[in-house]
């Protein structure tokens, strides 16, 4: 299975502190991508990172991946209380014509 | 931004029954999908549509299920005898290119079978 596996499943910090969550996969991917959810609604795309990347910025958020390790890990710098919601990793499948998510980290 | 919409946002239905999930993907995509979601659990690929057929589908995605896109803009998710397990949040997404192209995702129809 291609599917991402999200840890923590939980985390509650402090506004104001750095969030971590860390993906790990289980085969070769092209690329991973970080989506977030709120309660229930619609995922939304925040970065995706190509194979050949090691890390990439954008605005709050650092992505890095390691391919060695199979595994990504997602920043957030400086929380937000509107920064809760579910934070998912997606990989592409086989054929590359779907995305596989993850089981989520859930921030709070 | 353009979005994806989907309609219903909630469907109540009887098991046994047929229900019709429907989505506009953004206009100028060309990628298509279905997921679903059961309520706390992981987001779970159903199928892929491009080219008006379909590219791939997962175990999930059996004979009582089907998609259609019987016209430009719409595109449909369509299950024919409701089981009580396949309550769930659908979640309709289109992509530009393949899925090495971020998706952009609807709001999604919360199905409940009764």
């Amino acid at each position: 299975s291609q599917q991402g596996e999200e840890d923590p499943q939980a985390l509650s910090i402090q506004e104001g502190e750095n969030a971590t969550m860390n993906c790990s996969y289980k085969t070769s991917i092209n690329n991973l991508q970080w989506y977030r959810q709120n309660s229930g609604r619609g995922l939304v795309h925040l970065i995706l990172i190509r194979s050949n990347e090691r890390e990439k910025h954008s605005g709050r958020l650092r992505v890095t991946l390691d391919t060695s390790k199979k595994s990504s890990s997602l920043l957030i710098t400086a929380s937000r209380a509107a920064d809760t919601a579910s934070y998912f990793c997606a990989t592409e499948g086989t054929g590359f014509q779907k995305l596989v998510f993850g089981t989520g980290t859930r921030l709070l | 931004e353009p979005e994806v919409t989907q309609t219903p946002s909630h469907q109540v239905t009887q098991m046994g029954q047929e229900v019709i999930l429907r989505c506009v993907p953004i206009s100028n995509h060309l990628y298509f999908y279905w997921y679903r979601q059961i309520l706390g659990q992981k987001v779970e690929f159903l199928v892929s549509f491009y080219n008006n057929e379909i590219s791939e589908k997962s175990e999930i995605f059996d004979d009582q299920f089907s998609v259609e896109r019987p016209d430009g803009s719409n595109f449909t998710l369509k299950i024919r005898s409701t089981k009580l397990e396949d309550s769930a949040m659908y979640f309709c997404a289109s992509s530009l290119g393949t899925a090495r192209e971020k998706l952009f995702f609807g709001s999604g129809t919360q199905l409940s079978v009764l």
